[in-house]
């Protein structure tokens, strides 16, 4: 049974490119959130992914926004990027249910904004 | 919206000895508190969880208690074994909107030989 995985693993970009950062879900989880966690600081809430919506959003700008497909599956774009966007960008997947709420995340993607 | 606080942010202990990491959060409508355990280079593995009806749960070497009226809940790591050896995260959230889950600041646990 593969966990949640991520692609890719590290990536490197410059000042005010963009960037897709891509999840795939836990067999049989609905539901992805999307994470940052900054250099020895936990991981803060990006926004979660169900039924292909947005379904809530933590402190981030519009400049962080996702999609979720058919599969699952979910992608993360940061546009206009800039130094403090270096970061372990995790994905996090769920089931959603009242008696079903453990995430699981993934290896994470590593981001660099040179 | 909640907060969470996490101490110490170091810990480090001798093979064999017990570790207690300490969370306080700040909602009380909070009631699904898990921890997670992060080796370098990897994601957080939760290893543990608790919801608000339990006061305290335990899984072989590692327990978690919670105090409502307080506000904190604490993980406890008997036995420790260098493999223990991580940064361990606790969060807190409301299990039947779990979506802003929110993090502790993290505790690198280091285990001597």
């Amino acid at each position: 049974d593969a966990g949640v995985t991520q692609s890719p693993t590290h990536l490197i970009k410059t000042r005010g490119q963009q960037v897709t950062l891509r999840c795939s879900p836990k067999s049989g989880h609905d539901t992805v959130s999307w994470y940052q966690q900054a250099l020895g600081q936990g991981p803060q809430f990006i926004f979660q992914y169900y039924e292909e919506e947005e379904r809530q959003r933590g402190n981030f700008p519009d400049r962080f926004s996702g999609h979720q497909f058919p599969n699952y599956s979910s992608e993360l774009n940061v546009n206009a990027l800039w130094l403090g966007d270096s970061a372990l960008y995790l994905c996090a997947s769920s089931f959603d249910s009242p008696k079903t709420d453990t995430q699981y995340f993934g290896p994470g993607t590593r981001l660099t904004v040179l | 919206g909640e907060n969470v606080e996490q101490h110490p942010s170091t810990l480090s202990v001798q093979e064999g000895d017990s570790a207690v990491i300490k969370c306080t959060y700040s909602d009380s409508a909070s009631n699904y508190f898990p921890w997670y355990k992060q080796e370098l280079g990897k994601g957080p593995q939760l290893i543990i969880d608790i919801r608000s009806n339990v006061g305290e749960k335990k899984d072989q070497r590692i327990a978690v208690t919670l105090n409502k009226t307080a506000k904190h809940f604490s993980l406890h790591i008997t036995e420790t074994q260098p493999e223990d050896s991580a940064v361990y995260f606790c969060a807190a959230t409301w299990a039947d909107n779990n979506n802003d889950m929110r993090f502790g600041a993290g505790t690198r646990l280091t285990v001597k030989p």
